[in-house]
């Protein structure tokens, strides 16, 4: 069964330094999303792309997140610089055009 | 804003019995509502979902329940056993955006 893949799966970085995640979504599903998951609370949406262009960043954190997804298919996701606050889990998922959203395993960051 | 709101937020149940998980959204405009269940470090993986123009949805030991007029959906647990353990969230959606609960945190006690 095809599954959403992600890397690296940890990370770990000091604040003010730049990181970036990979996510390669389903083969054929238009949409991909980017979330951002605290421990003990439920994704909150960063970015949904719709193949190659961005459909909803409102609530992405332009002044140091930015994401792309060049060519419809892969997308990375970067954060610059780090801050302590963006600890967390961020995951990716991505659906075809029925509704069922699939998740990759998410990469947990740690921002020391 | 859109939100959905979920109870409760930790649930214990002795092995055997029943759980139930109750979610409400506020956009009428939701028209599909996934559940997902989160073990510790693992992915979000879909156990079962129901969209608006079905009130109930049975598979095996899972089922939803959803009352549109009252923007309220249900996740229904029989005979629970210990590997059902886990945090389990809901979700709203309509025109691809997904709107999430803050999760459950179930406990089959043996």
């Amino acid at each position: 069964e095809a599954e959403v893949a992600q890397s690296p799966r940890y990370k770990i970085t000091e604040k003010s330094q730049a990181v970036a995640f990979w996510c390669d979504p389903i083969s054929g599903h238009a949409t991909l999303y980017w979330y951002r998951q605290i421990l003990g609370q439920g994704p909150e949406l960063l970015v949904q792309f719709q193949d190659e262009s961005v459909v909803d960043d409102s609530q992405l954190p332009k002044d140091r997140f930015s994401a792309e997804r060049l060519k419809g298919v892969d997308s990375t996701l970067k954060i610059q610089p780090a801050e302590l606050g963006d600890s967390a889990m961020y995951l990716c998922a991505s659906k075809s055009q029925q509704e069922t959203q699939y998740f990759g395993p998410g990469t947990r960051l740690l921002v020391l | 804003g859109e939100n959905v709101e979920q109870h409760p937020s930790t649930l214990s149940v002795q092995e055997g019995d029943s759980a139930v998980i109750k979610c409400t959204y506020s956009d009428s405009a939701s028209n599909y509502f996934p559940w997902y269940k989160q073990e510790l470090g693992k992915r979000p993986q879909l156990i079962i979902d129901i969209r608006s123009n079905v009130g109930e949805k049975k598979d095996q030991r899972i089922a939803v329940t959803l009352n549109k007029t009252a923007k309220h959906f249900s996740l229904h647990i029989t005979e629970t056993q210990p590997e059902d353990s886990a945090v389990y969230f809901c979700a709203a959606s309509w025109a691809y955006k997904y709107i999430f609960g803050t999760g459950t945190r179930l406990k089959v006690l043996a």
